[in-house]
């Protein structure tokens, strides 16, 4: 149980292009799910927390313009990076916690993005 | 907010050794404490966990300490094996209504040697 999926597991696109990303809970509901974003050799930074039916919370110094969340459904959210440049490459991740009000969160199988 | 640090970053063992990863936070509300490990290029898994009203929890190799008024937990892995090679993380969150953010550490490189 509490199998979290992602789509495309990498994806590379052009400058000024916008990349959509999907994070799915397989098993369960999920009302809030986090995306976090991961440098090379470096830790997990969680950007924005997504909420089933309302808007995502941002971390501070997180553009909202340029990463979009959607959480549409209860199993479903998405990150679209908008005008993506290539400091933008990284590896996203999302994660989502199976039971509402409770900490253990399950993470996704990550996107590697590259922007040229 | 809450500060999570995590040493050593890197650590090297020789296959059947012990090893042990501390971090120390910061927001004394903190109340639950997952550690995860990281393959490269794969999702974090999560091999253990702790709550504040426990100071102690095992599962076979794996064990985690608390000492919430010192504000350190470590990860204690015994009998290592070259599997066990991989980033480890840890964090802290502090839950209550609704839904809690972690905090991860910077993370340690675990390197077992056959």
């Amino acid at each position: 149980g509490a199998v979290v999926s992602q789509h495309p597991s990498w994806v590379i696109c052009k400058s000024g292009t916008s990349v959509k990303i999907e994070c799915r809970s397989l098993d369960f509901q999920a009302t809030t799910m986090f995306w976090y974003r991961q440098f090379p050799k470096q830790s997990l930074m969680l950007m924005a927390t997504s909420n089933e039916g309302s808007k995502a919370t941002y971390e501070q110094g997180v553009e909202k313009d340029k990463f979009l969340i959607n959480h549409a459904s209860l199993t479903l959210s998405t990150l679209t990076v908008t005008s993506a440049h290539p400091e933008d490459s990284s590896f996203y991740i999302c994660s989502a916690s199976p039971h509402p009000g409770t900490d253990t969160q399950y993470f996704g199988p990550g996107t590697r993005l590259t922007v040229l | 907010g809450e500060n999570v640090e995590q040493h050593p970053s890197t650590l090297s063992v020789q296959e059947g050794d012990s090893a042990v990863i501390k971090c120390t936070y910061s927001d004394s509300a903190s109340n639950y404490f997952p550690w995860y490990k990281q393959e490269l290029g794969k999702r974090p898994q999560l091999i253990i966990d702790i709550r504040s009203n426990v100071g102690e929890k095992k599962d076979q190799r794996i064990a985690v300490t608390l000492n919430k008024t010192a504000k350190h937990f470590s990860l204690h892995i015994t009998e290592t094996q070259p599997e066990d090679s991989a980033v480890y993380f840890c964090a802290a969150s502090k839950s209550g209504s609704g839904y809690s953010t972690l905090t991860f550490g910077k993370g340690t490189m675990l390197l077992v040697s056959p």
